[in-house]
């Protein structure tokens, strides 16, 4: 069966210090990995997309960047963060070959960053 | 992706069913509706999804109507690990960027 892992499960960073968030599936191969981004109370932001190592997609202009540098490792990261940036991070996987009826993502458990 | 419509907010008694409506009055023919919850800070869980016929598995059944212009989920033993925001999502699968979008859903409180 497949697995998504993330970490660090929550992070505090000062205000312009660097990000590394990762994630990381397993069970699959090639799979579409997404990042989203859930402020408090409200729905989830399309950060970033990828169909493939190297391939990033950017839903949204931000202080983010995103890397995929092996076939199932998915890497948000920012040089400076700022205040704005605190929320819950979600990384999602999808199957690249299942029919449209059984089509799905699947989150992992996500990463609660909060910059003071 | 058509706008779903959602109750705030409903409680639920233990070992009762819970019945979620969900209203998408504007889908589209390729479009299916698919049902997510999220548990307090968890990441989202997807549930089911369909077309237009009722599908069931082990977590629900999904129940949408013949004009597809609304659907149910139905959580036949409600239990209190039940307790969580509920979204329902219309989507065209395998499109382009492939982005869930979650309305504010259906905030269940299932009291023993």
């Amino acid at each position: 069966s497949q697995t998504i892992h993330q970490w660090p499960a929550t992070l505090v960073q000062p205000v312009g210090s660097p990000l590394s968030l990762e994630c990381t599936v397993e069970g699959t191969s090639n799979p579409n990995l997404y990042w989203y981004r859930q402020a408090a109370g409200r729905g989830l932001q399309l950060l970033f997309y990828s169909v493939g190592i190297g391939q990033i997609s950017s839903e949204v202009p931000q202080n983010l960047s995103a890397s995929r540098p092996q076939d199932r490792q998915f890497i948000l990261s920012s040089k400076k963060l700022l205040l704005s940036d605190s929320g819950f991070y979600l990384c999602a996987w999808r199957s690249s070959w299942r029919a449209a009826s059984t089509d799905t993502q699947y989150f992992g458990p996500g990463t609660r960053l909060t910059v003071l | 992706d058509a706008k779903t419509t959602q109750p705030p907010s409903m409680d639920c008694a233990e070992g009762r069913a819970a019945n979620l409506p969900c209203n998408h009055s504007t889908i589209s023919g390729n479009e299916y509706v698919y049902w997510y919850r999220q548990i307090h800070s968890q990441g989202p869980q997807y549930i089911i999804h369909g077309l237009k016929n009722n599908e069931t598995n082990e977590m629900a059944s999904l129940i949408i109507t013949e004009d597809r212009k609304s659907s149910t989920l139905i959580l036949p033993h409600a239990t209190l690990r039940d307790t969580a925001v509920y979204y329902c999502i219309v989507r065209v699968p395998k499109a382009a960027g492939n982005k869930l979008t979650f309305g504010g859903g259906t905030r269940v409180l299932v009291k023993p």
